[in-house]
């Protein structure tokens, strides 16, 4: 039979917008989190991350929101611009060890 | 530094054949991972070394997988037999601990397997 794949929510800016993806984390025990984009046919590539002391965190456009008690995480970016075209996961792992566990990924796509 | 390199970048292959796929992670990390990404699931992770040890392969499907890491700058991930679920893009990622964005994996470019 067919497959059917992963629906990624995708969303639609203008060049210049400010852009909200959003992502909601499974593991209330998770104490650190980070945002990556992936441009085609490239690998994950590290935008910002936070602790869970933390609920705010600001990088050059981008910045990251973090509600531990609805366990959500938002990223911000920026006068978005067309290279920000891209799927953005976000990832919670434990700060003690190394192991990540990605989210399913949100497309950005971005009009001129 | 070069990054995390990967091998082959695509490969080709028919059912029943052995598939391996490589990886040389940046110098001086100590972490390496292996994912898989498809359509249907997203990014797994298959498997995690540290020091050259695994530490979780929880994540690897089925026997047909393995994967080693005889050193600090090499690791391989095999399938054998290949077949045509296991199509998909295969990512390479290593870390630093101690470093200051403490979990930052980086990834490589990817191994896209097709299985005929």
């Amino acid at each position: 039979g067919e497959s059917v794949g992963l629906h990624l929510p995708t969303l639609s800016v203008q060049e210049g917008d400010n852009s909200i993806i959003n992502c909601a984390y499974s593991n209330s025990a998770s104490d650190y989190f980070i945002w990556y984009k992936q441009e085609s046919g490239k690998g994950p590539q590290f935008i910002i991350d936070i602790r869970s002391n933390m609920d705010k965190r600001q990088g050059q456009r981008v910045t990251v929101l973090l509600n531990k008690t609805v366990k959500h995480l938002s990223l911000q970016i920026a006068a978005t611009q067309p290279g920000d075209s891209a799927v953005y996961f976000c990832a919670e792992g434990d700060w003690g060890f190394q192991k990540l566990v990605f989210g399913t990924g949100t497309r950005l796509l971005v009009s001129p | 530094d070069a990054g995390v390199i990967q091998s082959p970048r695509h490969e080709v292959t028919e059912m029943g054949q052995e598939v391996t796929l490589r990886c040389k992670p940046i110098s001086g990390h100590d972490y390496l991972f292996w994912y898989r990404q498809t359509m249907m699931r997203g990014l797994e992770l298959l498997i995690y070394f540290n020091n050259n040890v695994p530490i979780d392969d929880s994540g690897m499907p089925e026997d047909r997988f393995s994967a080693k890491m005889p050193n600090a700058s090499f690791s391989t991930l095999k399938i054998q037999p290949s077949e045509p679920r296991d199509s998909a893009v295969y990512f390479c990622a290593s870390s630093l601990r101690g470093s200051l964005s403490y979990n930052e994996q980086f990834f490589g470019p990817g191994t896209r397997l097709t299985v005929l």
